[in-house]
């Protein structure tokens, strides 16, 4: 089975603070997506990654940075939280660009 | 507007009783995808049905996919009450570098 894994279930940062988002996939799949999930907006695309080293702006990208150093690890980075990235985050993963994507438990954000 | 939209926005049915929840979209796409998210937790793959087909089934799911009224729709049948959850359609649509653009979700909710 497919596994992806987020390094926090919970997380409270404070307005300003840089915040790494991690995840973890152990199936060797190409693609990596980082979305978020508000009430009422569904998901929404922030950031993917087709290969190592290689990213590309999603719907939403204002305000993120992401880092893809090795295959099985796709990073979120908030440069300096702020209270509208109060969120749920969601990594996914996916062998090729038009197959299932298998995802993470979530990462419940709140920036105070 | 999102390309894939679920309708009913909530849906709330007896035990045994049949699940009906539809996604209409708006663009050419080279798959649907159906996915079920429980409270809080991240999202499970149900379903990938390709702009080739018709009709795709799984256990108790169904799922149509008529290009035509680009529109799609999934079937539970024989509801349970582990069947409650949010239902979210995505769309890998052809002219957006297939990424996967998620609707809003339905929740079902399924009464013992």
């Amino acid at each position: 089975d497919v596994k992806v894994t987020q390094s926090s279930r919970y997380l409270v940062k404070r307005t300003g603070e840089k915040v790494f988002l991690e995840c973890v996939q152990d199936m060797d799949h190409e693609n990596m997506f980082w979305y978020r999930q508000d009430p009422g907006l569904g998901l929404r695309l922030i950031y993917f990654s087709y290969d190592v080293k290689m990213k590309e702006k999603g719907d939403i990208p204002e305000g993120y940075s992401v880092s893809r150093e090795k295959k099985e690890r796709f990073s979120l980075i908030l440069e300096s939280a702020s209270t509208n990235q109060t969120s749920m985050y969601l990594c996914a993963s996916s062998l090729g660009r038009e197959e299932t994507q298998y995802f993470g438990p979530g990462t419940r954000l709140l920036v105070l | 507007s999102q390309q894939g939209e679920e309708d009913p926005q909530a849906l709330s049915i007896q035990e045994g009783e049949n699940a009906t929840m539809n996604c209409s979209y708006k663009t050419s796409i080279n798959n649907l995808q159906w996915y079920r998210q429980n409270s809080g937790r991240g999202l499970v793959h149900l379903i990938l049905i390709r702009s080739n087909e018709r009709e795709k089934h799984s256990g108790r799911l169904r799922v149509t996919l008529d290009t035509s009224k680009k529109s799609s729709s999934l079937l539970i049948t024989a509801s349970r009450a582990a069947d409650t959850a949010s239902y979210f359609c995505a769309t890998d649509e052809k002219a957006a570098g297939n990424k996967l653009t998620f609707g809003g979700g339905t929740r079902v909710l399924v009464k013992p």
